[in-house]
């Protein structure tokens, strides 16, 4: 599998509900990152990894918990959650600057239905 | 305030002329801008990326352009084609450290039509 695959794609949970959501990259990079996408707004970034190591937090709930147990994998832990929490969310990679080019590598995203 | 702009209203345009995509920003001083585009139940896929003391990037029939001093971007796709149908999405760097912090606009969805 290449790329940054996701899972689930689609996922409808009620508000006392636990849930988690899952994000793997095989390109090799160190930073990884959360977005939240609603419906005719930005891509939010909610937390961004470098090295494992959790270096952004804008200002997000604590309903949603991240967790990089390695450079590969990250998840984002959520519990109740609001109807407005429903939304695209998208997992990203990246090189450490300097390493090379700085683009970011998203995967699919999580459609989320928060009922 | 910090502000990403880009043409909410849609773009739609023939096919074969040449499509011209606007990012402006405010209170930003991005050592990067990128474009990525974005179909419909997809991630954005990156398209450029230009640095700040560059004024101009090609890639095919991809041109950006970035003009520090209007605190503008343009976007352009040249011969286009209906697969060219998406969102186009801009998105500044304002991270000088080691990983990248993007802040990116709602973008612009370009409808090419034959």
């Amino acid at each position: 599998e290449t790329g940054v695959t996701q899972t689930p794609r689609h996922l409808v949970m009620g508000m006392t509900n636990k849930k988690s959501l899952k994000c793997e990259q095989h390109l090799g990079h160190n930073a990884m990152y959360w977005y939240k996408q609603s419906a005719k707004k930005p891509l939010e970034l909610m937390f961004v990894y470098n090295f494992k190591e959790q270096t952004e937090n804008n200002s997000v709930p604590s309903r949603f918990s991240p967790e990089c147990p390695n450079s590969s994998h990250l998840f984002l832990h959520l519990h109740t959650l609001q109807p407005e929490d429903s939304a695209l969310y998208l997992c990203a990679s990246s090189q450490t600057k300097g390493q090379g080019n700085n683009e970011q590598y998203f995967g699919p995203g999580t459609r989320l239905t928060v009922t | 305030s910090q502000k990403i702009e880009q043409n909410s209203e849609a773009l739609n345009i023939q096919e074969g002329k040449t499509a011209t995509l606007t990012c402006n920003y405010t209170n930003y001083s991005p050592a990067y801008l990128q474009w990525y585009r974005q179909d419909p139940g997809r991630g954005p896929v990156f398209l450029l990326l230009i640095r700040e003391n560059e004024k101009e990037k090609r890639k095919e029939r991809l041109k950006v352009t970035f003009d520090t001093t209007l605190k503008q971007s343009l976007f352009h796709i040249t011969a286009s084609q209906p697969a060219d149908s998406a969102t186009y999405l801009c998105a500044l760097d304002t991270e000088p450290g080691g990983y990248n912090k993007l802040i990116f606009g709602a973008g612009t969805r370009l409808a090419v039509h034959p």
